[in-house]
């Protein structure tokens, strides 16, 4: 069972920040916050992850509350080909992920 | 340098036959992994490869399914007898890192049974 809770949907304008959240209550200590995302019927693609600081990479950036309870993943200028399925996963090895349903993101112009 | 590649990327077969499925993970990846998407359903784990050895195969659905990976290279996923249920999309993906690293997924190989 998905250990994360994300919105089935929402939708963001092209070129502004996309901001998703994740509630995640159950974390244990040595779980990782992992976002991957599902671009159409492609392969799952790695957005970024981690355990307690926040995270800044090419892609976006990760916020993670000091609780560890939730999460928010920032796309910080969507473009239209953001447009996919992010899924919030919690993993303590990150290799056996459980993916939910994720949040459907659809960038619009 | 090159991605994670899957074969076939759509194979339809009847009920009843085989079917086999291959994957390359990036050259020097020891950690291989298969998971699938069936019709309506989430993304799942079947299993995880550490270099040759089975390392967790608790995803796999039952005893038709046999996943092999022979020197630590490819791997291959077979389904012998497929049923109807079955159909849907089969990603590989490899990793370097046991732990805390990213995941990198093929475009699945998408199986249809009739």
């Amino acid at each position: 069972d998905a250990k994360t809770t994300q919105p089935t949907s929402m939708d963001c304008a092209e070129g502004r920040a996309a901001n998703l959240p994740c509630n995640h209550s159950t974390i244990s200590g040595n779980e990782y916050v992992y976002w991957y995302r599902q671009i159409h019927s492609q392969g799952p693609q790695y957005i970024i992850h981690g355990l307690k600081n926040n995270e800044t990479n090419e892609m976006a950036s990760l916020i993670i509350t000091e609780d560890r309870k939730s999460s928010t993943l920032i796309l910080p200028h969507a473009t239209l080909r953001d447009t996919a399925v992010y899924y919030c996963i919690v993993e303590a090895a990150g290799n056996k992920l459980t993916f939910g349903g994720g949040t459907r993101v659809l960038v619009k112009p | 340098e090159a991605g994670v590649t899957q074969f076939p990327s759509h194979s339809v077969i009847e009920k009843g036959q085989t079917v086999t499925l291959r994957c390359d993970p990036i050259s020097g990846h020891d950690n291989l992994y298969w998971y699938r998407r069936v019709m309506g359903k989430e993304i799942k784990f079947l299993l995880h490869f550490v270099k040759e050895s089975k390392q967790d195969e608790s995803g796999m659905p039952n005893n038709r399914f046999l996943a092999e990976r022979t020197g630590g290279t490819y791997s291959t996923l077979k389904v012998q007898p497929a049923e109807l249920e079955d159909s849907g999309v089969y990603f590989c993906a490899s990793s370097q890192a046991l732990v805390g690293g990213e995941l990198f997924f093929g475009e699945g190989s998408r199986l249809t049974v009739l």
